[in-house]
């Protein structure tokens, strides 16, 4: 079955420091990952795509099939992106079969 | 746009109660998403509908959950006899053209069984 593990339940930096959000996921098919976010008192969005290979408010993240990781990274990051971020993984061919990680609570200090 | 709404944000049932969760799409969306957070979990695919069409339900539990989205009014995730392990929150999320889309989410609907 598939699994998304995100080890840090809490993560805490100052601002401008560099940040990076483990992700960790078990599948055995070919995998999509995303990153969502959830700002205070805001919905669940969408950050990033793997397959997009782009890069949202700075943060970039790089799919590594042997390393099974998906680590979310920015080089200086800033008070507002405080939030909490959940990884996810799409299986079965689809983008909408999303399973989660238990997400990691971000906090920039400033 | 007011987004995905979600009604009611909260809903205490007791055993063996009904539970209807009321999901209002965005306007001009057609496909609809549901998943569930069990306690100290992630979010889970249970669903996928279009308008009057189960497209995906392979994430559902086998008993007493059903959904619907009817050609009009809201998505409905229903669950009979609820137990104390269906204590979760609900959330759903709209796209407006199938999965390749982005799907929007609403804020949830967290569950409480006594």
């Amino acid at each position: 079955a598939q699994r998304v593990t995100q080890p840090e339940k809490l993560l805490s930096v100052f601002k401008g420091a560099p940040v990076e959000l483990k992700c960790n996921y078990s599948y055995s098919g070919s995998p999509e990952l995303f990153w969502y976010v959830q700002y205070s008192r805001q919905r669940l969005q969408l950050l990033l795509r793997h397959i997009s290979r782009e890069s949202i408010k700075g943060f970039t993240a790089d799919l590594n099939k042997g390393e099974t990781s998906f680590h979310l990274k920015k080089p200086f990051a800033q008070e507002e992106d405080s939030a909490m971020y959940y990884c996810a993984l799409a299986t079965g061919g689809s983008n909408y079969k999303l399973t989660f990680g238990k997400g990691t609570l971000l906090t920039v200090n400033p | 746009n007011a987004g995905v709404m979600q009604n009611p944000r909260h809903l205490v049932r007791r055993r063996g109660q009904e539970a209807r969760l009321r999901c209002s799409p965005m306007k001009g969306h057609s496909h609809v998403y549901w998943y569930r957070q069990l306690p100290e979990e992630g979010l889970k695919f249970m669903v996928y509908l279009q308008k009057e069409n189960i497209i995906d339900e392979s994430g559902m539990p086998k008993e007493r959950f059903s959904a619907e989205f009817p050609k009009e009014g809201p998505s409905i995730l229903r669950i009979q006899q609820v137990v104390r392990g269906d204590s979760a929150a609900y959330f759903c999320a709209s796209s407006p053209s199938g999965p390749s889309t982005e799907a929007f989410f609403g804020q949830g609907t967290r569950l409480t069984v006594v």
